[in-house]
């Protein structure tokens, strides 16, 4: 069975710091792998993916993610992050080959103070 | 280009009702895939329609159902809801490309009370 771990429930951090998210996987099958965000009372919008190729993907709002399979891993990171960049964080693992079954970590609560 | 679009954005339902929630796709897209949000069990996928048919199927009780039209709007029912059914409910819509994942692009989710 397919599963995502995210290993910080929280991340603070000041702004303009740099930052990575940590997500680890597990999957017998291919592996494609999604970020998204999601800010308050809305919903999912997608950070950037991973389905083959380049291990170093370049997403949205300056964040990338690096495709390690030996370790399983799919750390999001930015250089220099903002005030708005505030949100929950969610790693995916498509469970399916496209048949829409998602499966999420449990989130990560990026928080950029002043 | 629309995005997907759920509606309603918020509901307040009694125990023992019933609640129908819709979601429209972004055009050509003719899936259409459901997801509970909540805060203890995080988000869970239900169930994913691609022209008309059910592909996919989560852990749900029966109690949960879906369908989808020709124009590849799709709506979910929950039938006898409980407390534990308050959550966002999330729709995401995608192109059927055979084999990759296209990626799946979420409406903004109706938020369900359920009182």
């Amino acid at each position: 069975a397919q599963s995502v771990t995210q290993l910080d429930s929280q991340v603070p951090v000041f702004e303009e710091a740099p930052v990575e998210l940590r997500c680890n996987y597990s999957s017998s099958v291919s592996v494609y792998l999604f970020w998204y965000v999601q800010y308050p009372n809305q919903g999912l919008q997608l950070l950037l993916k991973y389905l083959s190729g380049s291990t170093l993907v370049k997403g949205i709002n300056g964040f990338e993610a690096e495709f390690n399979k030996s370790q399983t891993s799919f750390h999001l990171r930015k250089p220099s992050v903002h005030i708005s960049d505030t949100a929950e964080y969610f790693c995916a693992v498509d469970g399916s080959g496209n048949t829409g079954k998602l499966i999420f970590g449990q989130g990560t609560t990026l928080q950029v103070k002043p | 280009k629309a995005g997907v679009t759920q509606t309603p954005r918020y509901l307040i339902k009694t125990r023992g009702q019933q609640v129908t929630l819709s979601c429209s796709p972004i055009s050509g897209h003719r899936s259409v895939s459901w997801y509970q949000q909540t805060p203890g069990q995080g988000l869970q996928f239900l169930f994913e329609y691609f022209s008309e048919t059910q592909r996919n199927k989560g852990n749900f009780p029966g109690r949960f159902s879906g369908r989808q039209f020709s124009n590849s709007r799709s709506e979910m029912n929950v039938s006898t809801l409980e407390l534990g059914d308050s959550a966002l409910y999330l729709c995401a819509s995608s192109l059927p490309v055979t084999g990759v994942p296209y990626g799946y692009t979420f409406g903004s989710g109706t938020r369900l009370t359920v009182v």
